[in-house]
């Protein structure tokens, strides 16, 4: 079974410009996470996507950051315009179960990890 | 405020010893799961508990979950180099996304 795809798998940008990120989840899985990781730390929840709807998107920083799973399927993430602070590794993770089930195993990509300048 | 506190911080001690991390929240969860992860990749799931006083076995890894389900610990028996990552928890309450703690680091030195 095909994992959790990402791409690319690293960007390095300067900062006020634009970027994205793809995500393919594992084949049925109907949910699809977006998390920011920082340096030393966990990851962080940005968005949740369940089909191709929005679940819970409120700590993704809506006033630069955007995403969508237009088909259900495949998912992007952009950035707009890019901050120093935004540099991290941005987790995609999807899982096989639909809202109001869990617990649920959530199986993740490799991640791309952004470095603003 | 960081709703899972992970403790240590960092871990580095020699192949063959014993070593516990601990995962403590104020707030009660669903469920509880480990996540290693190496440098390079993203985390995979270890193991998932969901009773309060639940303890689960994976080979040289004890898992358990406290009574009141707010804290978890794992504990690995005679440590090996391959244990070598960062151990994160995460909590769920509900269908909602995962909540992670900042993670162990943890070395195993040959």
């Amino acid at each position: 079974e095909a994992g959790v795809a990402q791409s690319p798998r690293y960007k390095i940008i300067e900062k006020r410009q634009s970027v994205a990120f793809w995500c393919n989840p594992i084949s049925g899985h109907a949910t699809l996470y977006w998390y920011q990781q920082i340096l030393g730390q966990g990851p962080k929840l940005l968005i949740q996507f369940q089909n191709n709807g929005v679940v819970d998107d409120s700590q993704l920083p809506k006033d630069r950051f955007s995403a969508e799973r237009l088909k259900g399927v495949d998912s992007t993430l952009k950035i707009q315009p890019a901050k120093l602070e935004d540099s991290a590794v941005y987790l995609c993770a999807s899982s096989f179960s639909t809202s109001g089930s869990a617990p649920y195993e959530q199986y993740f990509g490799p991640g791309t990890r952004l470095t603003v300048t | 405020t960081q709703l899972l506190e992970q403790s240590p911080q960092f871990l580095s001690i020699q192949e063959g010893e014993n070593l516990t991390v601990y995962c403590n929240s104020s707030s009660v969860f669903s469920s509880l799961q480990w996540y290693r992860q190496e440098p390079g990749e993203g985390p995979v799931l270890l193991v998932t508990v969901v009773t309060g006083g639940e303890v689960k076995k994976l080979k040289r890894l004890t898992f358990q979950f406290g009574d009141a389900r707010k804290d978890s610990s794992l504990h690995i028996t005679a440590a090996q180099p391959g244990d070598t990552g960062l151990y994160l928890c995460a909590g769920t309450r509900g269908a909602d996304g995962l909540t992670f703690g900042k993670g162990t680091h943890l070395i195993i030195q040959p």
